[in-house]
């Protein structure tokens, strides 16, 4: 079945340093959404790209879709203590046109931040 | 509360035993979603419910699993016979259908642990 690919893994950062992780697949991903899951917390939605080479902002955070659409990122400037977490993302299965929820994540990546 | 409530939050049972994860989604999503995930993986879909029908079912979800959306509320899953590699966390989400972005709204999850 489809895998979507996400690196790093770990990626230990000093605050105020930036911070990007990227996602890959070797099939065209239809929907990119992108979660945050605090330690011991839960997956919260953050953004969807849907058009290739699409890019959106929220604040510090970079999210881009690739021209192709087979891949993303997300590019967090000047880290702070409070982006500590895992950052997931996942594709949207479009089944006959349609996409209803079912997400394929990738591995995520594990961000912590040393003040 | 307006966000997807799971119990209980922790479960840890013996080999063999059966258990059962309750999730009250927001009250006007339509669609309900059950995922597992592993420790150091991304949530791994197992089934989806629009209302009361459940439409789609992942492999990864043996006989031993059953999910029922009885009124088209809250839902159940139950694992019987429990092995030890069912140990997860188990993720409740919900969405509204008609909202275009598919956003998902995940509970704070039901951790098994199977001895």
């Amino acid at each position: 079945g489809q895998q979507v690919m996400q690196i790093p893994q770990y990626q230990h950062v000093q605050e105020g340093e930036d911070f990007t992780t990227y996602c890959n697949s070797s099939t065209t991903l239809s929907n990119i959404q992108w979660y945050k899951q605090r330690p011991g917390g839960h997956p919260v939605f953050l953004i969807q790209l849907v058009k290739s080479g699409e890019v959106k902002k929220q604040k510090r955070l970079t999210f881009q879709f690739g021209e192709a659409k087979k891949n993303s990122s997300l590019h967090i400037t000047a880290t702070q203590t409070t982006d500590v977490g895992t950052y997931f993302c996942a594709d949207l299965i479009n089944a006959g046109g349609t996409s209803y929820g079912k997400l394929t994540f990738g591995q995520g990546t594990i961000l912590t931040v040393h003040p | 509360d307006t966000g997807v409530s799971q119990d209980p939050r922790h479960k840890i049972t013996k080999r063999g035993q059966n258990v059962t994860f309750r999730c009250d989604p927001i009250s006007e999503h339509n669609r309900l979603y059950w995922y597992r995930q592993t420790l150091g993986q991304g949530p791994e879909f197992l089934t989806y419910f629009q209302n009361e029908a459940q439409l789609e079912k992942s492999r990864l979800l043996s006989d031993r699993f059953s999910a029922e959306r009885p009124k088209g509320s809250f839902s159940t899953l139950e694992i019987q016979r429990t092995e030890q590699g069912d140990s997860a966390m188990y993720l409740c989400a919900s969405s509204l259908a008609w909202s275009g972005a598919n956003v998902l709204t995940f509970g704070a999850g039901s951790r098994l642990t199977v001895l």
